[in-house]
């Protein structure tokens, strides 16, 4: 379809191995955001990806995370030597622009479990 | 530090009556609003937003009031339908910078046949 597409939809790994996520936006999007959702919480911010701008890493917890956007497109988030508080539902939103008077448009998420 | 809090956890109403979803926030830079619904194993669907410099906006059976004194946004769905049954998340942003969303924790509305 054309909306943001998130795969893995299911990720289960132990404790301490690497994962990656990946994000198609929908096309034409150039404003990409990462958030995540831990059991019984709220969306949580963690980068945001606009154009060709530096990103804005200002929401990952910890220098375990990583995220890099190529081509302006496809995103992948990075969790290096995962424990078991990473463990959470990541969505991946993207918007047409910067402006921020457009809504943000979400994937379905990969929800992350780690043993 | 939550800056966007919902306090209702769950909230069940009838079929046809209305549903009234609150939301508090604490960040006076804050200068959108929206609410997304959400639906399990989805990601969350854009439902309707206010700008700042509105008190209300409509779209069909669904209206937000904004009360930016109070710090204060709802939601109303008039009439409510069984398909409204979902976990309706607040969020609020600012214009400016990132433009990433503050999310509240969400309410679950059962609307009873």
């Amino acid at each position: 379809g054309a909306g943001v597409s998130q795969s893995p939809s299911n990720k289960v790994t132990e404790k301490g191995k690497d994962v990656e996520l990946r994000c198609d936006p929908i096309s034409g999007h150039t404003a990409l955001y990462w958030y995540r959702q831990s059991l019984g919480q709220g969306l949580e911010f963690l980068i945001y990806f606009q154009g060709n701008s530096a990103p804005d890493k200002s929401g990952l917890p910890s220098d375990r995370f990583s995220a890099e956007r190529t081509g302006g497109s496809v995103s992948t988030l990075t969790i290096q030597r995962t424990q078991q508080e990473d463990s959470a539902v990541y969505l991946c939103a993207s918007r047409p622009t910067g402006l921020s008077n457009q809504p943000q448009h979400f994937g379905d998420g990969t929800r992350l479990s780690i043993l | 530090d939550q800056q966007v809090k919902q306090n209702s956890p769950s909230l069940s109403v009838q079929e046809g009556r209305i549903s009234i979803l609150n939301c508090d926030y604490t960040n006076s830079m804050f200068d959108y609003f929206l609410w997304y619904k959400k639906y399990p194993a989805e990601g969350p669907t854009f439902l309707i937003s206010i700008s700042s410099i509105k008190d209300k906006n409509e779209d069909g059976r669904f209206t937000v009031f904004l009360n930016k004194s109070a710090k204060h946004l709802s939601l109303h769905i008039v009439p409510s339908q069984p398909g409204d049954s979902a976990v309706y998340f607040c969020a609020a942003t600012r214009r400016t910078g990132a433009n990433n969303l503050f999310f509240g924790t969400g309410t679950r509305l059962t609307v009873i046949p």
